[in-house]
């Protein structure tokens, strides 16, 4: 199985920067995801890691290390609209599945 | 933009009763998948189909539960007999395939289940 961490919560302002980490154990590794997901509402996919750096996607960027079992998301120039919870999944190497850490719940205030 | 439709967007049903939540999945996928998602906790995985079969499942998908693909377009969930535990949201989701590098799981907007 696997070992999903994020933090609970963050807050951030309107236009600012914001980082969610996510650390990850798993016994193989097949990548890594986030998606974002407002109350109440299905998992968005946002972004897609299976080799280490960045990629870039709009206002989104998301980091992976596989040898630290890390990744990040990165969302800049925040907006309202941005507040949600937003889910890092990992899927195993051999596995159909994604198994989802649970959940970093982002406030924007104005 | 092609996406997973589920039915009913919202079920009650007393406790011991059986519940069938039905999917449509995204028309060229091939993979399936049932996650469900307690309120305020995290999205489990309960079972994944493939070529008309299961091809993993969780510890949660036990005996009560099971998964069908009746004709070519929908995928349904069916609990057994219902205990309230089983209150979540039902996600249905698909991909095209399962294992290829950067294939994402698209979710349907869920079933949300309440056992009274």
């Amino acid at each position: 199985g696997q070992n999903i961490d994020q933090p609970t919560e963050m807050t951030a302002t309107e236009g600012a920067i914001v980082q969610i980490n996510c650390t990850y154990q798993t016994s193989g590794f097949n990548g890594l995801f986030w998606y974002q997901q407002h109350a109440g509402e299905a998992p968005t996919f946002l972004s897609y890691n299976v080799l280490d750096g960045l990629e870039e996607k709009g206002r989104f960027s998301s980091f992976l290390s596989r040898s630290k079992g890390y990744s990040y998301l990165l969302l800049k120039e925040l907006q309202m609209k941005d507040s949600a919870s937003y889910l890092c999944a990992v899927r195993d190497d051999g596995d159909y599945k994604l198994s989802f850490g649970a959940g970093t719940t982002v406030t924007v205030r104005a | 933009e092609p996406e997973v439709t589920q039915t009913p967007s919202h079920q009650v049903t007393q406790m011991g009763q059986e519940v069938i939540l039905r999917c449509v999945p995204i028309s060229n996928h091939l993979y399936f998948y049932w996650y469900r998602q307690i309120l305020g906790q995290k999205v489990e995985f309960l079972v994944s189909f493939y070529n008309n079969e299961i091809s993993e499942k969780s510890e949660i998908f036990d005996d009560q539960f099971s998964v069908e693909r009746p004709d070519g377009s929908n995928f349904t969930l069916k609990i057994r007999s219902t205990k309230l535990e089983d209150s979540a949201m039902y996600f249905c989701a698909s991909s095209v395939e399962g294992l290829s590098s950067g294939n994402t799981i698209y979710f349907g907007e869920g079933s949300w289940l309440t056992v009274v």
